[in-house]
């Protein structure tokens, strides 16, 4: 029942340093993205995968990169953090039908 | 380029109530549209999936319709309760992206 995990839950970076955000699923799922959440701006596509070794850029993928070795892993690379990618970030997948399942997010802040 | 809105940005409504919050997007050409809910600190629950040949979708107490050519979803919640407050996002998929809503704070006043 495990769903869609990610990891850390919280994390504080300096400007500049650089870290990965996990995100696995167990249900097989082909699809998998991550969004980024700021107050009052809804979700936005960062980056997305459609299967094992085939990433593409969303709506706002500056300054991230992905990767996908595996269907269940899509971690999400910050290559050196700045304070405006202070924000919540989520990773989901997505059924073959199209409905999304999320993870629990992470809150990041860059000092 | 898709833009999803969502109004009213925020609604409080005292228990029991019926009441229907409103997705507009701009580009007709949709794959499908999806309603979630958000709970503070937490992740997303899909709520409701329309797929783009379909006109409604029922779960519960919650109803969600779409017509396409207006550009418009609504998501209707029957007998409000307490627990349903939580913020509602709309999105609307096209290809392989998603494009969300800002979403609707809901607070069920008991």
């Amino acid at each position: 029942n495990a769903g869609v995990t990610q990891t850390p839950k919280f994390q504080v970076l300096k400007t500049g340093q650089s870290m990965t955000l996990q995100c696995a699923q167990d249900m097989n799922h082909e699809y998998m993205s991550w969004y980024r959440q700021d107050p009052g701006m809804g979700l936005r596509l960062i980056h997305y995968s459609v299967g094992a070794g085939i990433t593409d850029q969303g709506e706002v993928p500056n300054g991230y990169n992905v990767s996908r070795s595996t269907t269940e892993d899509f971690p999400l690379r910050l290559l050196s953090a700045a304070p405006s990618q202070t924000s919540v970030y989520f990773c989901a997948s997505s059924s073959s039908q199209g409905k999304l399942f999320f993870g629990s997010g992470t809150q990041l802040s860059v000092l | 380029k898709q833009e999803v809105t969502q109004i009213p940005a925020a609604l409080s409504v005292p228990e029991g109530e019926n009441l229907v919050l409103n997705c507009s997007f701009t580009d007709s050409a949709i794959y499908n549209l999806q309603w979630f809910r958000q709970d503070p600190g937490k992740g997303l629950t899909s709520l409701l999936l329309i797929q783009s040949s379909q006109r409604e979708q029922t779960s519960g107490r919650l109803n969600a319709s779409l017509d396409k050519s207006s550009g418009r979803s609504t998501l209707y919640i029957a007998a409000s309760q307490p627990g349903d407050s939580a913020t509602y996002l709309c999105a609307v998929t096209r290809g392989n992206k998603l494009v969300f809503g800002a979403g609707t704070i809901l607070r069920v006043k008991s």
